[in-house]
């Protein structure tokens, strides 16, 4: 499976379009790249998952360059609600599934 | 809600003790996934099932082990309990396996062991 990296946190205010960059150099052809919220002391929750290009959900955008070695998860107008820990996952969709989380982003959003 | 059932919610016992932590998966969800998460630490991948048989292995420790059963439902024992086993158990499942696949994650189970 691909490393991630990812800011270990980020500050924001509300209202404010928020962008967290997950950087895996070492992606490979077949692999995906999914982000997770996380709220304390909850389990997290899928937000948004993509292969290349931009992908766009209800909640947030995810931006893929051409070279797929980085990810963008983008939220507008975040709210206080937003604040949580985000992970960026890369992996295939081969039968070896395990989702292997690393240490996320920590978002807080200020009013 | 998620779909995904665990209990108990809140678990504590001694250290040297054995305890059992259940998950339901969705229905229709053949993988399930458990995970632990200390204080303020990540979510750590322990292991994973899919129909009934183990798929993947991670930091799992021999004190532990798991098994899913005909069911589904995946249960994860826990042995010879020290003080840093506290921590939130997670259980997870999804429609299959592989990374493109959504995983849902339920609420935990938060031991505590004194």
């Amino acid at each position: 499976l691909a490393k991630t990296t990812q800011p270990i946190s980020m500050d924001s205010y509300e209202g404010q379009e928020v962008n967290i960059t997950c950087s895996h150099n070492n992606i490979a052809t077949n692999d995906y790249i999914t982000w997770y919220q996380q709220f304390p002391s909850q389990g997290p929750r899928f937000i948004i998952q993509g292969y290349k290009t931009k992908v766009t959900n209800e909640v947030a955008s995810l931006f893929i360059p051409a070279d797929r070695k980085s990810s963008t998860l983008s939220l507008p107008r975040v709210s206080l609600s937003d604040t949580a820990v985000y992970y960026c996952l890369v992996g295939d969709g081969g039968s070896q599934g395990n989702l292997i989380f690393g240490k996320g982003t920590k978002l807080s959003v200020k009013p | 809600d998620s779909g995904v059932t665990q209990t108990p919610k809140h678990l504590i016992t001694a250290t040297g003790q054995r305890v059992t932590l259940r998950c339901s998966p969705r229905s229709g969800d053949l993988s399930v996934y458990w995970y632990q998460q200390s204080l303020d630490q990540g979510l750590q991948f322990l292991i994973q099932y899919y129909n009934g048989e183990e798929r993947a292995k991670g930091n799992i420790l021999e004190r532990f082990s798991a098994q899913q059963f005909p069911d589904l439902h995946s249960e994860l024992n826990l042995s010879s309990l020290e003080l840093g086993d506290s921590a939130l158990y997670f259980c997870a499942s999804s429609v299959e396996t592989g990374m493109n696949t959504e995983a849902f994650f339920g609420q935990g189970t938060r031991l505590t062991v004194v």
